[in-house]
């Protein structure tokens, strides 16, 4: 079956701009985990989906929201960009028990 | 083996050793442990979890280890393979929650 898929893989974006990254979960999984993956901070949670409601949230401020759609499709945004926001972001789905999440490929953000 | 900070830990070893890769976790309530395999490019890939029930589980060419006296956690990874070389993150969660992930170690392997 297919796996998780981020879009776009790649994209460049400026100070003050926003984003908004995509993510198609594996089929018939529920959930959708958000990370941020940085060389210094290492894999930091953003926020985790489940049947559309938000069910945890990291320590990240405003900027960062997401949501999900009724077909498990999950997009996150980040407002007002800033240049400690470069990084990969990293999508993952799971039926939505503590298990194993399956990860996506990920979209590397660059702010220039 | 992985700490909090902001260096990697490396670890190299020979093709055909075993090697091992430590972890240590901060949250004593913590249930459910997970390792992933990440390569160059790729996002992280599920290798092996644990719950906090067992102190041992083996899978194909690889064995977790944990210890919840010390709040120890490690993976084995028997005959090491140049496949073998990437970062590998230690995760940790209490029930539902979050899993929580360490800073990984980077794994090369020589051939």
């Amino acid at each position: 079956k297919a796996g998780v898929t981020q879009t776009p893989r790649y994209l460049i974006k400026t100070r003050g701009q926003q984003v908004t990254l995509s993510c198609s979960p594996i089929s018939g999984h529920r959930s959708v985990s958000w990370y941020q993956q940085t060389p210094g901070q290492g894999l930091q949670f953003l926020f985790e989906y489940f049947s559309e409601t938000q069910r945890n949230k990291g320590n990240f401020p405003g900027r960062f929201s997401g949501r999900q759609f009724s077909n498990s499709r999950s997009e996150m945004n980040v407002s007002t960009l800033e240049l400690g926001d470069s990084a990969l972001y990293l999508c993952a789905s799971s039926f939505g028990q503590p298990g194993e999440l399956f990860f996506g490929e990920g979209s590397r953000l660059t702010v220039l | 083996g992985e700490s909090v900070g902001l260096h990697l830990p490396t670890l190299s070893v020979q093709e055909g050793d075993n090697s091992i890769i430590n972890c240590a976790y901060s949250n004593s309530a913590s249930d459910y442990f997970i390792w992933y395999k990440q390569e160059s490019g790729k996002g992280p890939q599920f290798i092996i979890d644990i719950r906090s029930n067992m102190d041992k589980r083996q899978g194909q060419r690889v064995t977790v280890l944990l210890n919840k006296t010390v709040k120890h956690l490690s993976l084995q990874i028997a005959a090491t393979q140049p496949g073998d070389s990437a970062v590998y993150f230690c995760a940790e969660a209490v029930g539902n929650e979050k899993l929580t992930f360490g800073t990984g170690t980077r794994l090369t392997i020589i051939p």
